[in-house]
């Protein structure tokens, strides 16, 4: 199994707080994904990033912010959580495409509750 | 812009065989991925296709068409645990080939019943 992380994997907060979900990866792999998961749509990306300090926005960003200061981490920020995220999150890696598939690998999901 | 497309349910009976259908338009296409999901876990990979054509890799296989826009899985002597979810992913590249993304359809829900 690679070796990626979410922290944490269940968390319940109040509308208007901020959050932060963690997704660490021991693969060295050069891209990070944040998706979200909800009844009906899928997985929807959020943001992703392409190497340390280099993110950009999936279809889904409004409302969301993201770090990546150290190729093993990347950090999602919700800066003032709504009931509308309310979601299962999940972070996955891969590396680039070339000649081998490279297929991406998940971590075990985050469960968001925005009360 | 992308999309993809899936059926969202499908029921089949244990030992048949089972075909589920995808069609994509997106532009980029560097690759079509299926991936296993469980309820409550994280999709897992299944199969890959670059080039027309059929991979097969024991009981599963995945068929691309590029010209046609779709691919299909094809699940053999069905079992109970392969009831789950099954999401048909493209990979597209973008910024001159240094970053590349995922889009998923909405997956296909399979019921293996006895």
């Amino acid at each position: 199994d690679a070796g990626i992380t979410q922290s944490p994997r269940h968390k319940v907060t109040e509308t208007g707080t901020p959050v932060t979900l963690r997704c660490h990866q021991t693969e060295n792999h050069r891209y990070m994904y944040w998706y979200r998961q909800d009844p009906g749509h899928g997985l929807r990306l959020i943001h992703y990033s392409y190497g340390v300090k280099d993110t950009d926005k999936g279809e889904v960003s409004d409302g969301y912010s993201v770090s990546r200061s150290k190729t093993e981490d990347f950090l999602l920020t919700l800066e003032s959580a709504t009931s509308s995220q309310t979601s299962v999150y999940f972070c996955a890696i891969s590396e680039l495409a070339g000649a081998r598939s490279y297929e991406q690998y998940f971590g075990p999901g985050t469960r968001l509750t925005v009360t | 812009g992308q999309n993809i497309d899936q059926p969202t349910e499908m029921t089949a009976t244990e030992g048949a065989i089972v075909q589920i259908n995808c069609t994509y338009q997106t532009s980029g296409f560097n690759g079509l991925f299926w991936y296993q999901q469980h309820a409550g876990e994280a999709p897992t990979f299944l199969s890959y296709n670059v080039l027309d054509g059929l991979e097969e890799k024991g009981r599963f296989s995945s068929f691309l068409s590029r010209s046609k826009g779709y691919s299909y899985l094809l699940l053999k002597e069905l079992q109970m645990k392969d009831s789950a979810s099954y999401l048909c992913a493209v990979r597209v590249l973008i910024r001159d080939n240094y970053g590349q993304n995922f889009v998923f359809g909405p997956g296909t829900r399979l019921s293996v019943l006895p």
